[in-house]
């Protein structure tokens, strides 16, 4: 049973335009969800985060938006860069978890020139 | 500061053998933990600790077996490999707190013939 679910393997931007990543999740008990990112041979490195009782959270070109009813969550990337490009994970954890985290399956993102 | 590191990067075993996944990390973290990374799954938690002396089970604990005797090290042993253990292996700490951010290593690339 997926309880994160990323349903986009994969996703291609052009250089300079938004980048939209969706996550979903079906536990209702997870309280703070994260993003990651991740280049090839090396380990995931955190990139924002977001507690349920905001709906937004933003970091320079990184934004999070979190729909607690929909149980939906977005990352915002603008504008793209080639920097970019990774596989981006998300995550969920619930407050009595200690911090077990939850993942979703990735989404490749490729910024193109 | 190192951060979290992991040995060996890459290895390859038979089926049967045994080996152990070293880890360690120098920030004084509380927690720690081994995740397994497959391809579409993301990354599925296979046992944490909280601290010195306590570790618990994740999601996908069989055919491994772990131990946390300092707060720095947390090696990952494999009793009898098996095909299906083939994956990349990632260590991460962090401390308690429930928006602690998770730091990972670089990942050890795993075999199993």
């Amino acid at each position: 049973d997926q309880q994160v679910k990323q349903n986009s393997p994969s996703l291609s931007v052009q250089e300079g335009r938004i980048s939209i990543l969706n996550c979903d999740y079906t536990n209702s008990m997870f309280d703070y969800f994260l993003w990651y990112k991740k280049y090839p041979a090396e380990g995931p490195t955190f990139l924002i985060s977001i507690s349920s009782i905001k709906d937004k959270n933003e970091d320079g070109r990184f934004t999070v938006f979190l729909n607690k009813s929909a149980k939906h969550l977005s990352l915002h990337i603008v504008p793209s860069q080639p920097g970019d490009s990774a596989v981006y994970f998300c995550a969920a954890k619930r407050s009595q978890g200690a911090q077990k985290l939850v993942f979703g399956q990735g989404t490749r993102l490729t910024i193109n020139p | 500061n190192a951060g979290v590191t992991q040995t060996p990067k890459f290895q390859v075993l038979k089926t049967g053998q045994s080996m152990t996944l070293q880890c360690a990390q120098d920030m004084n973290h509380e927690y720690m933990s081994w995740y397994r990374q497959d391809p579409g799954m993301g990354l599925r938690l296979i046992h944490y600790s909280v601290g010195a002396g306590i570790t618990d089970q994740g999601e996908v604990p069989n055919g491994y077996n772990v131990s946390r005797s300092t707060t720095e090290d947390f090696p990952l042993r494999l009793l009898s490999a098996a095909p299906s253990q083939t994956s990349v292996y990632f260590c991460a700490s962090s401390y308690t707190g429930r928006t602690d951010t998770q730091y990972f290593g670089p990942g050890t690339r795993l075999t199993v013939l």
